[in-house]
């Protein structure tokens, strides 16, 4: 089965503790994403990566790291979080065409700074 | 501003009842625009994808239809049921023939409740 999986799904930390949350996938998908959503906005692009060792900055990356060592896996690091982190975070995944091409989502992380 | 807008951002409905969603975009150049549902606290969840060429695509009671001339869409539910309570999404990607991997631009979502 098709599957983009995260962990954790929830989580309160503290500000400034690091943290990583981690993206895997089953589908040797070349392109891997992070996104970010809060209330009232749509899915905002936090950081991209086209295949192993090739990373991109999305929309808001300003916070984040990334890392794609392997395939398969795409973590998202927050090396000091901050309150303005909480939010809900989903990985994506998608073959490398995007044309008519289905794009998998995570079932989300559900991060709280306090 | 966003290059995606949803409306409603919400609504209420009775099961059995139909409703209709309305996306708006100004993206360009445009691929395709697609659908998804994304019920509470979980991953989205693709209901269609409808290119350039086509204007109207069903999945089961859900119908979406394209006007790439007014850059519109609609997504259409007919005889709601209490578990088609979620946000619906609309997405609009972005391509360039000189890059395969596309943008994304997401709508806020129209949250949908179902009522019995």
């Amino acid at each position: 089965e098709a599957q983009v999986t995260q962990n954790p799904r929830y989580l309160i930390t503290v500000t400034g503790k690091k943290l990583t949350v981690t993206c895997s996938q089953n589908m040797n998908h070349e392109y891997m994403s992070w996104y970010r959503q809060d209330p009232g906005l749509g899915l905002r692009q936090i950081y991209y990566s086209m295949n192993v060792e090739v990373t991109d900055k999305g929309d808001v990356p300003e916070g984040y790291k990334v890392s794609r060592k392997e395939k398969r896996n795409f973590p998202l690091i927050l090396e000091s979080p901050s309150p303005n982190q909480t939010s809900l975070y989903f990985c994506a995944s998608r073959d490398r065409s995007i044309s008519g091409n289905t794009i998998y989502f995570g079932e989300g992380s559900w991060l709280t700074v306090v | 501003k966003n290059q995606v807008e949803q409306s409603p951002q919400s609504l209420i409905i009775l099961e059995g009842k139909n409703c209709t969603l309305q996306c708006n975009y100004t993206v360009s150049p445009f691929s395709n625009l697609r659908w998804y549902k994304q019920d509470t606290g979980r991953g989205p969840v693709s209901l269609t994808i409808m290119t350039f060429s086509e204007n109207t695509k069903s999945n089961g009671r859900y119908t979406a239809t394209l006007d790439a001339d007014t850059k519109q869409s609609s997504l259409h539910i007919t005889a709601s049921q209490l578990s088609d309570s979620a946000s619906y999404i609309c997405v609009v990607i972005s391509w360039k023939l000189t890059d395969s991997w596309g943008k994304l631009q997401f709508g806020a979502g129209t949250q949908v409740v179902v009522t019995p």
